[in-house]
């Protein structure tokens, strides 16, 4: 199983970009990348996922390198809703993919 | 389409009393999922059904049990519930793809004493 890595917090302002990344190293040739947002008291939702290059939805843009050891959501023009959770996991399967700790983001007016 | 719910939503229970959480979704998903979340954790997977009539272990399986009653439901049992087991539960469903989105329920808010 892949092992992600990603800071315990970041605080941004209102209408900033946010970037937040993830390592994993050891990332299998089949192995995806999805990252998830939760609120307080509530189920994780589904943000993005991707394999390779870019990946760009409503929501957020996902950047993954060539040699895939990392990735980095990135949220434009965040606002105070956007405070939350953000969990990087990776995997083929959803079995198999695990939720660290993820990334505390807290957004100030 | 009320997506995926889960009964109860507040439970309080002794040491060594048993439970069944319940948990339906209607997207005609394949696949689900039972998860606990402990305090300023990530959400660690206890089982999970990838088809009706299949169970299979996930990451911390021990005290509990599961029954993949219909396509619909998915419930897991608690035992002998134990001060350990107290945590927030989320079921979660997912559809065709081994990997694809999955929805997750509101949760139960579990306090074993």
């Amino acid at each position: 199983l892949a092992k992600t890595t990603q800071p315990i917090s970041m605080d941004s302002y209102e209408g900033q970009e946010v970037n937040i990344t993830c390592s994993h190293n050891n990332i299998a040739t089949n192995d995806y990348i999805t990252w998830y947002q939760q609120f307080p008291s509530q189920g994780p939702r589904f943000i993005i996922q991707g394999y390779k290059t870019k990946v760009t939805n409503e929501v957020a843009s996902l950047f993954i390198p060539a040699d895939r050891k990392s990735s980095t959501l990135s949220l434009p023009r965040v606002s105070l809703s956007d405070t939350a959770v953000y969990y990087c996991l990776v995997g083929n399967n959803n079995n198999d993919m695990r939720f660290g700790a993820g990334t505390r983001l807290t957004v100030k007016p | 389409n009320a997506g995926v719910t889960q009964t109860p939503k507040f439970q309080v229970l002794k040491t060594g009393q048993s439970m069944t959480l319940q948990c339906a979704q209607d997207m005609n998903h394949n696949s689900m999922y039972w998860y606990r979340q402990d305090p300023g954790m990530g959400l660690r997977l206890i089982y999970y059904s990838a088809s009706e009539g299949t169970t299979d272990k996930g990451e911390v399986p021990n005290g509990y049990n599961v029954s993949r009653l219909n396509k619909r439901e998915f419930s897991l049992r608690l035992e002998s519930a134990a001060p350990s087991q107290t945590s927030v539960y989320f079921c979660a469903s997912s559809g065709v793809s081994v990997r694809g989105e999955q929805y997750f329920g509101p949760g139960t808010r579990l306090t074993v004493t």
